[in-house]
């Protein structure tokens, strides 16, 4: 039973701000939502995390609805580095990190 | 300041050998992760350990498979008897608290099982 739900795949031009939404309907008042990403072949990388407050960071912005149940990554200025899948978790105390199938994003040049 | 830091890089194993795959976490942290990722599909969590404790190993295989974290060294995954279904990509992270989702991964371990 999934906790978030991203779309399958998002294309983004190079340079735009890339606006990776996710659902997560069910989330209880505990729960944080984390965001990673895997560039082909890599290991994961943590970008961003949040609980119900607006996150920035050098590399993202996390944008919370104010009812928890989505939230939004934002990365502003688009590279092709960038061309990654993005993961959206939600996660409590003592929970592990369980990766779904995230959002495959292309950068198109 | 090194990361998490994997090695081998890539292992090839015939079917019925032992792959140990190592991983060193980065530096103060004493909570370790392992997760596998099978050609084209999604990362799953296998086990965590911390110094010389193994906290969960709900996503161990029951057979074959084995993990440790010594108090002095790297964390060690061991597979016996590999088949050709072990064949995976096997990523390594550490935090440097418990119940903290901000994990760093390693590059990873590409195991070919012929």
């Amino acid at each position: 039973d999934a906790k978030t739900t991203q779309p399958t795949s998002m294309d983004c031009a190079e340079g735009r701000a890339a606006n990776l939404p996710c659902n997560h309907s069910t989330i209880s008042g505990n729960e944080y939502v984390y965001w990673y990403r895997q560039i082909h072949s890599q290991g994961p990388q943590y970008i961003i995390h949040g609980l119900k407050n607006n996150e920035t960071n050098e590399m993202a912005s996390l944008i919370i609805t104010e009812d928890r149940k989505s939230s939004t990554l934002i990365l502003p200025h688009a590279t092709l580095r960038d061309t990654a899948v993005y993961y959206c978790i939600v996660l409590g105390g003592n929970e592990k990190l369980t990766f779904g199938t995230g959002t495959r994003l292309t950068i198109i040049p | 300041n090194a990361g998490v830091m994997q090695n081998p890089r890539h292992l090839v194993r015939r079917r019925g050998q032992e792959a140990r795959l190592r991983c060193s976490p980065m530096k103060g942290h004493s909570h370790v992760y392992w997760y596998r990722q099978l050609p084209e599909e999604g990362l799953k969590f296998m086990v965590y350990l911390q110094k010389e404790n193994i906290i969960d190993e709900s996503g161990m295989p029951k057979e074959r498979f084995s993990a440790e974290f010594p108090k002095e060294g790297p964390s060690i995954l061991r597979i016996q008897q590999v088949v050709r279904g072990d064949s995976a990509a096997y990523f390594c992270a550490s935090s440097l608290a418990r119940n903290t989702g901000e994990l760093f991964f390693g590059e990873g371990s590409r195991l070919t099982v012929l």
